[in-house]
């Protein structure tokens, strides 16, 4: 694709559901972070896939994030029982490879957990 | 743990005038260096990057400097129009052994709203 794609845009939920967020990264790049954004603040670093790679999982807040990822295609991002502090922007990223390109952003998932 | 900070949060200019906007990081083994903008609404946008093995590197009306001996980086914008305004990021990363090639996570700081009054 032209560009790092997520889905949904925006996505409310009530505290305790489980919610599933979803990167397409841009075809090729072997490299996709999850980055959280809280209103008004900087990007706190959730997970980094890179090739076959184990992740670095090193920035998921609890047990209750995980991310997987589908070869060097798409990824998801699982928030279990929500809470009202998961509300953020996630956003995600991807690169060509493993030696430090830059990223290409996608324009992030809105979560509001009620 | 390492991170990356800004000096300032905000900065106010007027259209026309230059602006800089400074970062500063901690983990000297950072080698790469990134400066992203982030309009309202919308994912962190690449402006410039620079290695370590270069002080300065200039694009359209942006110029990054390096400074490795204090651990510090800047972003110049020439000429700042009020589309210019918006969060300004850096971001740095390091090799994941010494001598590598291979990349581990970029580390963001915290991010400077630069506001441009017409």
């Amino acid at each position: 694709g032209a560009g790092v794609s997520q889905s949904p845009s925006n996505k409310v939920t009530e505290k305790g559901k489980d919610v599933e967020l979803r990167c397409d990264p841009i075809s090729g790049h072997t490299a996709l972070y999850w980055y959280r954004q809280r209103l008004g603040q900087g990007l706190e670093f959730l997970i980094y896939f890179q090739g076959n790679s184990a992740p670095d999982k090193s920035g998921l807040p609890s047990d209750r994030f995980s991310a997987e990822r589908t070869g060097e295609s798409v990824s998801t991002l699982t928030i279990q029982r929500t809470q009202q502090e998961d509300s953020a922007v996630y956003l995600c990223a991807s690169s060509q490879g493993p030696e430090g390109e830059k990223l290409f952003f996608g324009s992030g998932t809105q979560l509001s957990v009620l | 743990g390492e991170s990356v900070g800004l000096h300032l949060p905000t900065l106010s200019v007027q259209e026309g005038d230059n602006s800089i906007i400074n970062c500063a990081y901690s983990n000297s083994a950072s080698d790469y260096f990134i400066w992203y903008k982030q309009e309202s609404g919308k994912g962190p946008q690449f402006i410039i990057d620079i290695r370590s093995n270069m002080d300065k590197r200039q694009g359209q009306r942006v110029t990054v400097l390096l400074n490795k001996t204090v651990k510090h980086l800047s972003l110049q914008i020439a000429a700042t129009q009020p589309g210019d305004s918006a969060v300004y990021f850096c971001a740095e990363t390091a090799p994941l052994y010494a001598g590598g090639t291979s990349y581990g996570k970029l580390t963001f700081g915290q991010g400077t709203i630069l506001t441009v009054h017409p």
